[in-house]
């Protein structure tokens, strides 16, 4: 079945430093790719996304790039800001048969010090 | 446009009680879907309604269910509850449920069975 691997956590950065949260898949088709954050006390938020090989989301100064022959979608910001801080999931929605669910990752938790 | 909303926000039950959780989708989206949340299994993908029918289940037992209404609101239910069903139940909704869709969460139930 679809599975999502994440990197895992909890990650600790300084304000400003060059964030890279690693994220691979195993799809039986050919999915859709999800970044989405999760702030304490809420539900999540999608951050980018990604339809197509070679696509790149990016929002907030956040990009990832759908490589499909490494099956990676790695989560990459140049300089983290405090506000930053939450719980970041890579997700993905396989094309083929009934599967119409978000398979996820188990979460990367980040905390930005200042 | 108003986002996804859920009702209640917090909610405590006993053994073997019954619960109805509630989801409004955003306006014009017909495809809504529910996830379980919790530290040990992460997000976990419940089932997938649209047009008042579910699509697609997930590894769930059945005193899991769901139901669609004409409106596109959603209610999930859970029967005789076990302290394994503490989660935070988070409600999706999307324009058609497609794999390229983006999934808009609400901000969750936090059901506590005691």
């Amino acid at each position: 079945g679809d599975s999502v691997t994440q990197m895992e956590g909890p990650v600790t950065l300084s304000e400003e430093a060059f964030l890279t949260i690693n994220c691979t898949y195993t799809a039986t088709g050919y999915p859709s790719l999800f970044w989405y954050v999760q702030y304490p006390g809420e539900g999540l938020q999608l951050l980018l996304k990604a339809t197509k090989a070679d696509d790149k989301g990016s929002n907030k100064g956040f990009e990832a790039t759908y490589r499909k022959e490494t099956t990676s979608f790695h989560l990459e910001k140049g300089s983290v800001q405090v506000s930053d801080s939450a719980v970041y999931f890579c997700a993905l929605s396989d094309r083929t048969g009934s599967a119409r669910q978000l398979t996820f990752g188990s979460g990367t938790q980040l905390t930005v010090l200042p | 446009k108003a986002g996804v909303t859920q009702t209640p926000r917090y909610l405590i039950k006993t053994r073997g009680q019954q619960v109805t959780l509630s989801c409004s989708p955003i306006s014009g989206h017909r495809s809504v879907s529910w996830y379980q949340q919790t530290p040990g299994q992460g997000l976990q993908f419940l089932f997938e309604y649209f047009s008042e029918t579910q699509r697609n289940k997930g590894n769930f037992p059945g005193r899991f269910s769901g139901r669609q209404f004409s409106n596109s609101r959603s209610e999930m239910n859970v029967s005789t509850l076990e302290l394994g069903d503490s989660a935070l139940y988070l409600c999706a909704s999307s324009l058609t449920g497609a794999s390229t869709d983006t999934q808009y969460f609400g901000p969750g139930t936090r059901l506590t069975v005691l």
